[in-house]
């Protein structure tokens, strides 16, 4: 069985960096890319970017380019979402999720609510 | 650029059957395949369409996709509703640079 199973549940500051992460199994992680989509409580999807674990090649949505990073560890099959300074309005949902063909997104991890409060 | 953009909310009762409008601003929408996704409250999002009209396994066949180049539209339509089906429903595409969300559909089954 493909599945994403991500960090859990995360409270920091402004200020303060984070890394999230997104562990699959049940296929070749290194041959599809990963995609990251955040949801802001009680909002819509957004499109952050893409990795392809396979040779680390990165896509950022223009919106999220150098707010944050995304990485991978083949040898672990785990993706990574980083900041490197919160802010309050990085509080939200953050979703992975294994891309298909025209970018269809299945499976979907679980989510990692990350809540930025001083 | 381009932008999808889904009726805010749609309403009706269990049995009838409901269509979720997607409408692309900029390309057409026969240029790049659009996908359906759902999202229970509480709970990730999964695929009900893919590829304009494709269902993966396991979706009910009461729910179906297709697209109309005249309004440069997609479309979900879901069938003999359930309650069950109430939820919020994105469509999503790409161009070359970009990939996009709609903005989302609250289902409500009363």
């Amino acid at each position: 069985e493909v599945q994403l199973v991500q960090s859990g549940a995360e409270v920091k500051k402004p200020g303060e960096s984070l890394k999230i992460s997104c562990k699959a199994s049940g296929y070749s992680f290194s041959t599809y890319w990963i995609g990251w989509v955040r949801q802001i409580p009680g909002k819509g999807l957004e499109w952050m970017g893409v990795i392809y674990p396979g040779d680390s090649d990165t896509r950022y949505n223009p919106s999220f380019q150098g707010q944050v990073t995304i990485s991978a560890d083949e040898s672990i099959s785990t993706a990574y979402l980083q900041w490197t300074s919160l802010k309050a309005s990085d509080t939200a949902i953050y979703y992975c999720a294994r891309r298909l063909n025209f970018n269809r997104l299945d499976p979907w991890g679980q989510g990692t609510l990350v809540t930025v409060s001083s | 650029n381009f932008m999808l953009t889904q009726p805010h909310s749609v309403s009706e009762s269990p049995g009838k059957t409901v269509t979720i409008s997607c409408t692309r601003t900029g390309g057409s929408i026969a240029g790049n395949y659009v996908n359906w996704y759902q999202q229970r409250p509480g709970s990730a999002p999964t695929t009900v369409i893919y590829e304009d009209y494709h269902r993966p396994s396991g979706v009910p066949d009461r729910f179906s996709g297709s697209i109309d180049r005249s309004s440069n539209s997609a479309s979900l339509t879901i069938s003999g509703l359930k309650t069950e089906d109430e939820a919020d429903y994105y469509c999503q595409s790409y161009d070359s640079t970009t990939v996009l969300f709609g903005g989302g559909t609250k289902l409500t089954v009363l």
